[in-house]
């Protein structure tokens, strides 16, 4: 079975450019989290989306940031202005349930430099 | 104080030995927790998940909960070099569906 697919895998751009981070989940599941991960800060939910829709957002660092999800094999993390702080390691993962009974997969990370 | 915390090490232990990974939480409605391993750069990968109070094995590794104390550990038994990585602790806390990240335990097995 194919895993959670993200691209791009690497992303370096200037400052004030706008990024965006793509996410395919695994098929059937249910919901999909985003995630940032730096060295200060560890891992850190943004946002998660349950049957596409937007359940969580509380971890979405400010106005700059947004996500979407059109349809329950695609989401998208945008950026825009991108600034320095916002270089880190993007995660999208995905899990059949929310209930906790059931793991959540990531993908292989979105390795993102701000300029 | 961080909701879920961990040692950020490194836990240097030599092969063969036992590794015990440790982590606390403040959610004292937390139902579910988790032990992801992540290498270095990679993504986390599960490894185990445990529910209830007590002990859970799983090959090497066995997950103890206390839910009391609010403690969960990670025990690796005949550690290898391989099991060489980063060790995080997650917890679905009483508010829902989300995924709380302790900071991590590196953990260093030296042959």
């Amino acid at each position: 079975d194919a895993g959670v697919i993200q691209s791009p895998r690497h992303e370096v751009t200037e400052m004030g450019q706008e990024v965006t981070l793509r996410c395919k989940p695994i098929s059937g599941h249910d919901y999909l989290f985003w995630y940032r991960q730096t060295m200060m800060r560890g891992l850190e939910l943004l946002i998660y989306f349950n049957n596409n829709v937007p359940i969580d957002d509380s971890g979405m660092p400010e106005d700059r940031f947004s996500a979407k999800m059109p349809n329950a094999s695609f989401s998208t993390l945008k950026i825009q202005p991108s600034e320095p702080r916002d270089s880190a390691v993007y995660f999208c993962a995905s899990s059949p349930s929310g209930t906790g009974d059931q793991p959540q997969h990531f993908g292989d990370g979105t390795r993102l430099s701000i300029l | 104080q961080k909701e879920v915390e961990q040692n950020s090490g490194p836990l240097s232990v030599p092969e063969g030995a036992i590794a015990s990974l440790n982590c606390t939480y403040s959610d004292r409605g937390s139902q579910s927790f988790f032990w992801y391993r992540q290498y270095s750069g990679k993504s986390p990968e599960l490894i185990m998940f445990i529910y209830s109070n007590g002990d859970k094995e799983d090959g090497r590794f066995t997950a103890q909960l206390n839910k009391a104390s609010q403690y969960v550990s990670l025990l690796i038994r005949d550690s290898q070099p391989s099991d060489s990585a980063t060790y995080l602790c997650a917890v679905i806390g009483s508010a829902g569906n989300m995924l709380t990240f302790g900071g991590g335990t590196r953990l260093m097995v030296k042959p």
